[in-house]
């Protein structure tokens, strides 16, 4: 079956510490997003990347990075600079180009600070 | 520039009752507009998407929206709730062109006994 796989589901992090989530998809799509949600907030985006070796910041970047070395993968790292890191991180994909532009959603992964 | 505002972040509502759950959008270009349902603990699914082709569009699981450019809306309805629809709903735009997919904060829907 075709779809999105995020790891891990839940995830700790100590102060100071980086931390990596893992997004897989393969589904064939050219973009994947990654947006952070919390409670009452909606999501917001984070980075987006429409082709490998290419990704732009989102409206909160500030303390996250992302690479884009294979088309089916995108992670993304928390960085220590990302003082509230508490939250649901959701990671997506698309075909942009096609008539039917949609979004489809992996599982999440929940990052909580020990 | 797009926004989404959802009237009600909790509706409650009875089993076998009318669900309305309201949308409002601003956009600068034709938008394509979205429902997203997302149960605790889970992504977010595709419950339907309008993208020009008919103003009422009938989705998953027995719901359906209007796109009303006049009142800049895109309520999701469904006749009669079901205790399996209790989750949060976002409703999200996109301009035509555009990447980014800007969400509402969502409406938590309740459904009573």
């Amino acid at each position: 079956d075709g779809g999105i796989t995020q790891s891990p589901k839940y995830l700790f992090r100590k102060e100071g510490q980086n931390v990596t989530l893992s997004c897989e998809q393969n589904l064939n799509h050219d973009a994947m997003y990654w947006y952070r949600q919390d409670p009452g907030q909606g999501l917001r985006l984070i980075y987006y990347s429409q082709i490998v070796n290419d990704f732009q910041k989102g409206d909160i970047a500030e303390g996250y990075s992302v690479s884009r070395e294979k088309k089916e993968s995108f992670p993304l790292t928390v960085t220590s600079a990302q003082k509230n890191p508490t939250a649901f991180y959701l990671c997506a994909s698309s075909s942009p180009g096609r008539l039917l532009e949609t979004q489809y959603f992996g599982p999440g992964t929940r990052l909580l600070v020990l | 520039a797009q926004s989404v505002t959802q009237l009600g972040s909790h509706v409650s509502v009875s089993e076998g009752a009318l669900v309305l759950l309201r949308c409002n959008y601003s956009s600068s270009v034709p938008p394509y507009l979205f429902w997203y349902v997302q149960y605790p603990n889970q992504g977010l699914q595709l419950l339907l998407k309008y993208t020009s082709a008919a103003t009422l569009v009938k989705g998953i699981n027995g719901f359906e929206a209007e796109f009303k450019k006049s009142e800049t809306s895109f309520h999701l309805t469904k006749p009669s709730a079901h205790m399996s629809d209790a989750a949060e709903y976002f409703c999200a735009v996109i301009g035509a062109g555009s990447y980014q997919l800007t969400f509402g904060k969502g409406t938590k829907l309740s459904v009573i006994p």
